[in-house]
């Protein structure tokens, strides 16, 4: 069964700087999916960046970025130029990509805490 | 396009009772997944449907629980002699295939008292 592991409950940082939450994963897959998502207080859960395994790049989306380390399984998420408007719980997850059925559920940490400070 | 809805938001009910949830995906998503969150925790899979057919049921889904999802559109999750163990935030999700992106809903948040 694959893990997640998210080893900062809480994390701070000022507006403006940049910040970057860390994420930990194990399985005996090779072919997979890991994705960061972001829960806004009392809000719903949307999609921040997809990294599919098989590519090298890391992907980007704007101010997000990740450090993709495949044979150390770490999956970590950099926000630069913070925003009021980051501050959320971030939950890192697994998705297989195996296409037999029973592979679709997404696997998550247990999630960080990102606050802004004005 | 209006997301994805759940209702209702928030469900008080005493231990012992039965409560039923009703997601209504996004249209054209013939995923939907269903994924319960405790507080402090990430969200954890339950079971998801194509279309009609429900094709995963997580351990945790214990003989208490049972979701349904007729004619591939809307979905319920039904609870039955709720214990005090299953106050969560159950989420819905759907997304238009098995490689696509999960959307979700807003969560109903479930207390047992």
């Amino acid at each position: 069964a694959q893990t997640v592991t998210q080893s900062q409950p809480e994390m701070s940082v000022q507006e403006a700087e940049t910040v970057t939450l860390s994420c930990t994963y194990d399985t005996s897959e090779s072919d997979y999916y890991l994705f960061w998502y972001k829960q806004p207080p009392s809000r719903q859960m949307i999609l921040v960046i997809r990294q599919e395994a098989y590519k090298q790049q890391n992907a980007t989306e704007n101010r997000f970025s990740v450090n993709f380390q495949k044979a150390a399984k770490s999956f970590s998420l950099k926000i630069s130029d913070s925003q009021l408007g980051d501050a959320a719980m971030y939950f890192c997850a697994y998705r297989s990509a195996r296409s037999n059925f029973g592979n679709e559920k997404l696997t998550f940490g247990t999630g960080t805490r990102l606050t802004i400070i004005p | 396009d209006t997301g994805v809805s759940q209702n209702p938001r928030h469900k008080i009910t005493k231990r012992g009772q039965n409560v039923t949830f009703r997601c209504d995906p996004i249209s054209e998503h013939n995923r939907l997944y269903w994924y319960r969150q405790t507080l402090g925790q990430g969200p954890e899979f339950l079971t998801y449907f194509q279309n009609e057919a429900q094709l995963e049921k997580s351990r945790l889904l214990s003989d208490r629980f049972s979701a349904e999802r007729p004619k591939g559109s809307f979905s319920t999750l039904e609870i039955q002699r709720t214990e005090q163990g299953d106050s969560a935030m159950y989420l819905c999700a759907s997304s238009f295939g098995r490689l696509y992106e999960q959307y979700f809903g807003p969560g109903t948040r479930l207390t047992v008292t």
